[in-house]
């Protein structure tokens, strides 16, 4: 069974710090990932998408991919209150649909 | 990126009775899936809305359980049947854009709690 694995946190920095986010991925066909952020009773919010090897980068985001590792992270630097949230990570499956991780609760403290 | 609605956004409702949501896109989407997010949980794929012909269920869910509809490009239905509390949930509709590379866009949800 494909699967997404993510640490469920809560992960708590202050802030102004960097958030370091994980995910690990089973399908190794896979190729585009990407990082939701979803807000309590709020629907999940794409903030970025990575389909290559390497980092990718925009504004306070940056994601990294490691495909033979199977592996995905966001950072979040200067991290703020606001980025207090769940973020979702997805996988991109070949019937259209995206497999979903559990989610990591980040919590930034002022 | 499309505009999603759907309706109702929350409900309150009795065990055994049924329920449908609405999905709305103001524009032509190709790619419509349900998914159910569960009390602390993460998003679970119900199935894809094809249109024209019957959705694809995931393993899990049945049609007699979770009946969709998808008439057109733009609109689609998911009725929950016959609930019990285990249905309680959040019910997503999403898309995906022509010509995107394989991001899903979300509609608010709709908060479900059955007695």
């Amino acid at each position: 069974q494909k699967e997404v694995e993510q640490n469920s946190g809560p992960l708590s920095v202050p802030e102004g710090a960097i958030a370091s986010l994980n995910c690990t991925y089973s399908d190794r066909v896979s190729q585009s990932f990407f990082w939701y952020r979803q807000y309590s009773g709020k629907s999940p919010e794409l903030i970025m998408s990575i389909y290559s090897n390497g980092d990718k980068e925009d504004g306070r985001f940056t994601a990294q991919l490691n495909k033979a590792s199977q592996y995905v992270s966001l950072l979040i630097r200067d991290s703020q209150p606001s980025d207090s949230a769940t973020y979702l990570c997805a996988v991109h499956q070949s019937q259209g649909n995206l497999i979903f991780g559990k989610g990591t609760k980040l919590s930034v403290k002022p | 990126s499309a505009v999603i609605s759907q309706k109702p956004s929350r409900d309150i409702c009795q065990r055994g009775t049924s329920l449908t949501i609405q999905c709305q896109v103001d524009s032509q989407v190709t790619m419509m899936f349900w998914y159910r997010q569960q009390p602390g949980q993460s998003l679970t794929l119900i199935a894809t809305a094809n249109q024209g012909s019957e959705a694809t269920y995931e393993s899990g869910f049945v049609i007699d359980k979770f009946p969709i509809s998808r008439p057109n490009l733009t609109f689609s239905t998911l009725t929950v049947s016959n609930m019990s509390p285990e249905d309680s949930s959040i019910y997503l509709c999403s898309v995906e854009e022509p010509g995107s590379t394989g991001e899903l866009f979300f509609g608010e949800g709709s908060r479900l709690t059955v007695l």
